[in-house]
């Protein structure tokens, strides 16, 4: 069935330094890509998404591109900051019985050290 | 608006006791979920709503019952709680597909934390 999977974490980083979580998905037919953030004590909240191959989400200076000829959507944020500690799930649309619903991948946990 | 709030945010029972966690949305969205996040597990669908009187099984709904009575409220109800409820539970609402003009996002409650002894 439909699945995605990403990087296990935590991830640790100190601050200014590049971020990378890596994302594959499996689906069937043409998925959205997704990228929730959930920071300590909260629910979730849309980071970006994107809708069709090779297109590039991005907001607060994290990017992800659909990439279809490798299933994979991984984020990327060229210079973190401490504010970004938080757990992040990528998620894919799955249509069923007319409606979409979200399937999301196990999170990964990052720290951002000052 | 105040998007979509959960009552409570915390929450004891003992094995055998029944509750309801409640979930509002005030956006007119047609279509609510009920999630549980567990260590490791991610977030899994339990049960899903696209509109008033209409609801359907997710990954993983046994040991729990919904309705949707109305399109602003989704409660979600343990009839008999078990340790293995033990979780974080997270509503979420959407407007249903295909809306091209109108973002299909999820909009998340914060969540209510209930532990089974």
């Amino acid at each position: 069935g439909d699945s995605v999977t990403q990087m296990e974490g935590p991830v640790t980083l100190s601050e200014e330094a590049f971020l990378t979580i890596n994302c594959t998905y499996t689906a069937t037919g043409y998925p959205s890509l997704f990228w929730y953030v959930q920071y300590p004590g909260e629910g979730l909240q849309l980071l970006l998404k994107a809708t069709k191959a090779d297109d590039k989400g991005s907001n607060k200076g994290f990017e992800a591109t659909y990439r279809k000829e490798t299933t994979s959507f991984h984020l990327e944020k060229g210079s973190v900051q401490v504010s970004d500690s938080a757990v992040y799930f990528c998620a894919l649309t799955v249509t069923q019985g007319g409606s979409e619903k979200l399937v999301f991948g196990k999170g990964t946990k990052l720290t951002v050290n000052p | 608006n105040a998007g979509v709030t959960q009552t409570p945010k915390f929450q004891v029972l003992k094995t055998g006791q029944s509750m309801t966690l409640q979930c509002a949305q005030d956006m007119n969205h047609e279509y609510m979920s009920w999630y549980r996040q567990d260590p490791g597990m991610g977030l899994r669908l339990i049960h899903y709503s696209v509109g008033a009187g209409i609801t359907d099984q997710g990954e993983v709904p046994n040991g729990y019952n919904v309705s949707r009575s109305t399109t602003e409220d989704f409660p979600l109800r343990l009839l008999s709680a078990a340790p293995s409820q033990t979780s974080v539970y997270f509503c979420a609402s959407s407007y249903v597909l295909p809306v091209a003009e109108i973002s299909n996002e999820q909009f998340f409650g914060p969540g209510t934390r209930l532990t089974v002894l």
